[in-house]
C-alpha cells in the first residue's frame, strides 16, 4: 500500500496568514491526489482534486501543487471558518486508495 | 437536493452483526462507484470498501471477509453488511460517492455518516 504522510500533524495560525500543509506518498502517485476539510462533527468535504484543481464552491484563497510524492495544500488569507483538519489522500493505486494522518489548523 | 443519507448505526458485541444504508437522492445512482470511509473517534479517515457501477467490489485486508458491500440501484440504496465485528471497527462509517478527472479519481459528495459502536 502507498502510505501518505502529512506534515505537520497540527499548527497555530492566525486569522489573514498564509498556511501551507504538505502530503508526502511513499512511491509516486503522479497528480492523483486530493485534499479534503472537515470540520468537527461534520463529514470530509472536497477541496482539491487531481492535485491543483479547485472543487467548484470553494474559495479561490484554497490552493494545491505538486506531483509524484510530493504535494502542498496553501490557503492564502486564512479566515475564521478554516480552522479544520485537512486530509490528503491518494487514488493512483486503486482500488487500495490511502489518507494522510491529518493535519489540524488552529487558532493562534 | 444531491445527497447521501447513512443509517443503521449502533450498539453491537464483539462478534456481532450490522447492517448499514445509505440511501441516495439528486443524481443518476447507477452511474457512480460507491465506497464507504470510517471515522475512529479523533482519529483519520480510513477506507472501507467500494463497489463499482458493475458490482466489482474491492476491500483492504483490515475488514476483507468480514464486511460486504452491496448496491441496488432500483432502489438508489448502497449497504454494508459487517459481520464478526471487532471492538476496532467502531466508527463512524460515511458513504461517499466517487467522480473523475480522466482517471483521477475523488470523492465528491459525502454522507454525514453514522456511528458504529462495537462494545460488550
Amino acid at each position: 500500500d502507498i502510505e501518505m504522510t502529512q506534515s505537520p500533524s497540527s499548527l497555530s495560525a492566525s486569522v489573514g496568514d498564509r498556511v501551507t500543509i504538505t502530503c508526502r506518498a511513499s512511491q509516486s502517485v503522479r497528480d492523483y491526489l486530493n485534499w479534503y476539510q472537515q470540520k468537527p462533527g461534520k463529514a470530509p468535504n472536497l477541496l482539491i482534486y487531481g492535485a491543483s484543481n479547485l472543487q467548484s464552491g470553494v474559495p479561490s484563497r484554497f490552493s494545491g501543487s505538486g506531483s509524484g510524492t510530493d504535494f502542498t495544500l496553501t490557503i492564502s488569507n486564512l479566515q475564521p471558518e478554516d480552522f479544520a483538519t485537512y486530509y490528503c489522500q491518494q487514488t493512483y493505486n486503486l482500488p487500495q486508495l490511502t489518507f494522510g494522518g491529518g493535519t489540524k489548523v488552529e487558532i493562534k | 437536493e444531491v445527497q447521501l443519507v447513512e443509517s443503521g448505526g449502533g450498539l453491537v458485541q464483539p462478534g456481532g452483526s450490522l447492517r448499514l444504508s445509505c440511501a441516495a437522492s439528486g443524481f443518476t445512482f447507477s452511474s457512480y462507484d460507491l465506497h464507504w470511509v470510517r471515522q475512529a473517534t479523533g482519529k483519520g479517515l480510513e477506507w472501507v470498501s467500494t463497489i463499482g457501477t458493475s458490482d466489482d467490489t474491492y476491500y483492504p485486508d483490515s475488514v476483507k471477509g468480514r464486511f460486504t458491500i452491496s448496491r441496488e440501484n432500483a432502489k438508489n440504496s448502497l449497504y454494508l453488511q459487517m459481520n464478526n465485528l471487532r471492538v476496532g471497527d467502531t466508527a463512524v462509517y460515511y458513504c461517499a460517492r466517487a467522480n473523475f478527472l480522466g482517471l483521477r479519481m475523488y470523492f465528491d459528495l459525502w454522507g454525514r455518516g453514522t456511528l458504529v459502536t462495537v462494545s460488550s
